[in-house]
């Protein structure tokens, strides 16, 4: 089955830059999706299709996929980025299965 | 606006079983794609079962045989019901719609139920 790999932790001091990674085989080749998830609250789309955001979704949020590694980058950094951030993609290979990445923590300094 | 509300979760013994619903408003469940997702505590989010709009459906190796995910056009209602319950199905039960994109995203998620399995 297909694995995609996250960084436990990220940290990052206000108003700096946070870049979450995410690998996995030829991600490159798959359309990649960004979830935020605070605590006790369900996860929110914040990038799709590697770099298109949902409406409502500030443009601090960006996103890049190529080779084995997809990005999260979120610019200008707040406290209320403070969440656990998952990446997704889709499995055309393994009887049509959606694979979550293990999740990183970004904390805010 | 588009809004998920699941229901039915608890405390369950080992062996028993549980239906979970997920009433949607805003937009039509038998119309798109929609799955189950869950978190177990601690834990990151497994997706475990989707439904298509052709009423195809899909399991993770970890439920199949155990879960079955329907819905009922008529409530505009996702189901969700779960045998055999073991241990380590013990997690918030999300469900989600799948966006309309091409990537094949879930572009909304609902509150969650909890489902404990324990004796």
């Amino acid at each position: 089955s297909y694995v995609l790999t996250q960084p436990p932790s990220v940290s990052v001091a206000p108003g700096q830059t946070a870049k979450i990674t995410c690998g996995g085989n030829n991600i490159g080749s798959k359309n990649v999706h960004w979830y935020q998830q605070k605590p006790g609250q369900a996860p929110v789309l914040v990038v799709y299709d590697d770099s298109d955001r949902p409406s409502g979704i500030p443009e601090r949020f960006s996103g890049s996929n190529s080779g084995n590694t997809a990005t999260l980058t979120i610019s200008r950094v707040e406290a209320g980025d403070e969440a656990d951030y998952y990446c997704q993609v889709w499995d055309s290979s393994s009887d049509h299965h959606y694979v979550f990445g293990t999740g990183a923590k970004v904390t805010v300094l | 606006e588009v809004q998920l509300v699941e229901s039915g979760g608890g405390l369950v013994q080992p062996g028993g079983s549980l239906r979970l619903s997920c009433a949607a408003s805003g937009f039509t469940v038998s119309s798109n794609y929609m799955s189950w997702v869950r978190q177990a505590p601690g834990k990151g989010l497994e997706w475990v079962s989707v439904i298509y709009s052709d009423g195809t459906t899909y399991y993770a190796d970890s439920v199949k045989g155990r879960f079955t995910i329907s819905r009922d056009n008529s409530k505009n209602t996702l189901f969700f019901q779960m045998n055999s319950l073991r241990a380590d199905d013990t997690a918030v039960y999300y469900c989600a719609r799948e966006g309309q994109g091409y990537g094949r995203e879930f572009d909304y998620w609902g509150q969650g139920t909890l489902v404990t399995v324990s004796s």
